[in-house]
């Protein structure tokens, strides 16, 4: 069970904006950058997010990420149906070191 | 560009050894800016960071607290490459295994392996 608890699943018409939630605690969120990841099926992760709200080179400014106290939060706009994947973030954890949320999975009826 | 190629067994014995090598190129294991880690993936434990080695003045390891009492990663600088072994593998330890790159040490996992499958069974 993880430590960071993210909703299964999210859902949005294209074009729309969602956002993706990570909650956590004061020993991990409360005090360590938060990294989002994409998988598509069939795939390995794929960093969309670092240290709460950057974006790796090549990474549309349609993603963007934030944090506020224990929690953070995935944003997409715009969205198409290339964005259907499983959503992922973590953060170091006091007692656990690296520590994964349980994923959401982004639906684009 | 930086590619990480893994090799090892796909089935291993329950009560046995699990190992695994990830080769590098593009960069280097002994690298002071990059983290090397394991992460693997199951249906029943979703993505689980077991592990990582790092060189700044000196090598370091970590582990996740689930897996560190069976858990060894080591590097060899004269390869440039990092693996993994863990030991008394149960059927829970089924999944996909992933070396990854840290690019910063603080999980900016910019580059993954491709990924190998172990199973777990007799």
């Amino acid at each position: 069970q993880s430590v960071l608890t993210q909703p299964p699943s999210v859902s949005a018409a294209p074009g729309q904006k969602v956002t993706i939630s990570c909650a956590g605690s004061s020993s991990n969120i409360g005090k360590n950058y938060v990294s989002w990841y994409q998988q598509l099926p069939g795939t390995a992760p794929k960093l969309l997010i670092y240290d709460n709200n950057k974006r790796p080179s090549g990474i549309p400014d349609r993603f963007s990420g934030s944090k506020s106290g224990t929690s953070a939060t995935l944003g997409i706009t715009g969205l198409q149906t290339g964005d259907e994947a499983d959503y992922y973030c973590v953060t170091w954890d006091s007692r656990l070191y690296a520590s994964f949320g349980g994923g959401t999975k982004l639906t684009v009826l | 560009q930086v590619q990480l190629q893994q090799s090892g067994p796909g089935l291993v014995k329950p009560s046995q050894t699990l190992s695994l090598t990830c080769a590098i190129s593009g960069d280097s294991v002994s690298s002071n800016s990059a983290a090397w880690n394991w992460i693997r993936q199951s249906p029943s434990r979703g993505l689980e960071w077991l592990g990582r080695t790092y060189h700044r003045s000196k090598w370091s390891n970590d582990y996740a607290a689930s897996v560190k009492s069976r858990m060894t990663i080591n590097s060899d600088t004269s390869k440039n490459q990092f693996s993994l072994q863990l030991k008394s593998v149960t059927p829970e330890d089924t999944a996909v295994y992933h070396c990854v790159r840290d690019r910063t040490g603080n999980l900016v996992f910019d580059i993954w392996g491709q990924g190998t499958m172990v199973t777990v069974s007799s």
